[in-house]
C-alpha cells in the first residue's frame, strides 16, 4: 500500500461550486498533513495544514482531518477559475525523521 | 524579501556530465530538503538536511549529492551516475525538523538531459 493516495482523476467543478479532494494515508502513527496547490509549471505552494482531528478553515479552504479513518480532505468553496491547479496531499509519517510523503495529486478544472 | 532561490531556471546537461543545481534560502530555516518530481509523479525525497554539516539521503538518493556547509545553502549535484536525471528539482525549507514542519518551496529548476 501506498504512503498517500489520491485515488480521484481530474475533477471539474463549475465556478461557485465546492471542490472536494480526498486523500489516504497509511502510516496510522502519521502526525501532520499538509495540502498544497501546484500551478502547471510552477512550484508548489503550502495552502493549508492540519494537525488535529477535525476541521481547520481558511478563507475558501477547509481541510478536514480523521485519524480514524486515516484520511485527510480539502473542501474549496466558491470554486474560481484561479482554483484551476493540481492539488498535493502531505503526510508527516512517523518515522522519527521530519519527511514529507506525497501524493501524486488531483487536478481541478473550474469552469467558468 | 524572504524567500527560496533556485538557479538556474533551466539546466541543459549532456551524458556524463555532473551538474549542481543551487538552493538559497534567506528564512532562517533549519531544515532543507530536495526533491524530484517527474510528470504526473508525486514529489520524491533525494536528500534532506536537518542542521549545518549534517544531511540524510532520501528515497531515491543514488545518483545524487549534496552538501550543507552553511545553514542558507543546499545545493545539489546531479553525477553521471544518475540514469534518468530529466525532471523538476525543487528545493524545500522548514524552519524546525520535528513533526510540524511547514515545508516551503523554491520555484525548481527543471533540467533536460540532451
Amino acid at each position: 500500500q501506498k504512503e498517500v493516495e489520491q485515488n480521484s482523476g481530474p475533477l471539474s467543478v463549475p465556478e461557485g461550486a465546492i471542490a472536494s479532494l480526498n486523500c489516504t494515508y497509511s502510516d496510522r502513527g502519521s502526525q501532520s498533513f499538509f495540502w498544497y496547490r501546484q500551478y502547471s509549471g510552477k512550484s508548489p505552494e503550502l495552502i493549508m495544514f492540519i494537525y488535529s482531528n477535525g476541521d481547520k478553515e481558511d478563507g475558501r479552504f477547509t481541510a478536514q482531518l480523521n485519524k480514524a479513518s486515516q484520511y485527510v480532505s480539502l473542501l474549496i468553496r466558491d470554486s474560481q477559475p484561479s482554483d484551476s491547479a493540481t492539488y498535493l496531499c502531505a503526510v508527516n509519517p512517523n518515522y522519527g525523521n521530519n519527511r514529507l510523503a506525497f501524493g501524486k495529486g488531483n487536478q481541478v478544472v473550474v469552469i467558468p | 524579501d524572504g524567500g527560496i532561490t533556485q538557479s538556474p531556471k533551466y539546466l541543459f546537461r549532456k551524458e556524463g556530465q555532473n551538474v549542481t543545481l543551487s538552493c538559497e534560502q534567506n528564512l532562517n530555516h533549519d531544515a532543507m530538503y530536495w526533491y524530484r518530481q517527474d510528470p504526473g509523479q508525486g514529489l520524491r525525497l533525494i536528500y534532506y538536511s536537518q542542521i549545518v554539516n549534517d544531511f540524510q539521503k532520501g528515497d531515491i538518493a543514488e545518483g545524487y549529492s549534496v552538501s550543507r556547509e552553511k545553514k542558507e545553502s543546499f545545493p545539489l549535484t546531479v553525477t553521471s551516475a544518475q540514469k534518468n536525471p530529466t525532471a523538476f528539482y525543487l528545493c524545500a525549507s522548514s524552519l524546525t525538523s520535528g513533526h510540524y514542519n511547514e515545508q516551503f518551496f523554491g520555484p525548481g529548476t527543471r533540467l533536460t538531459v540532451l
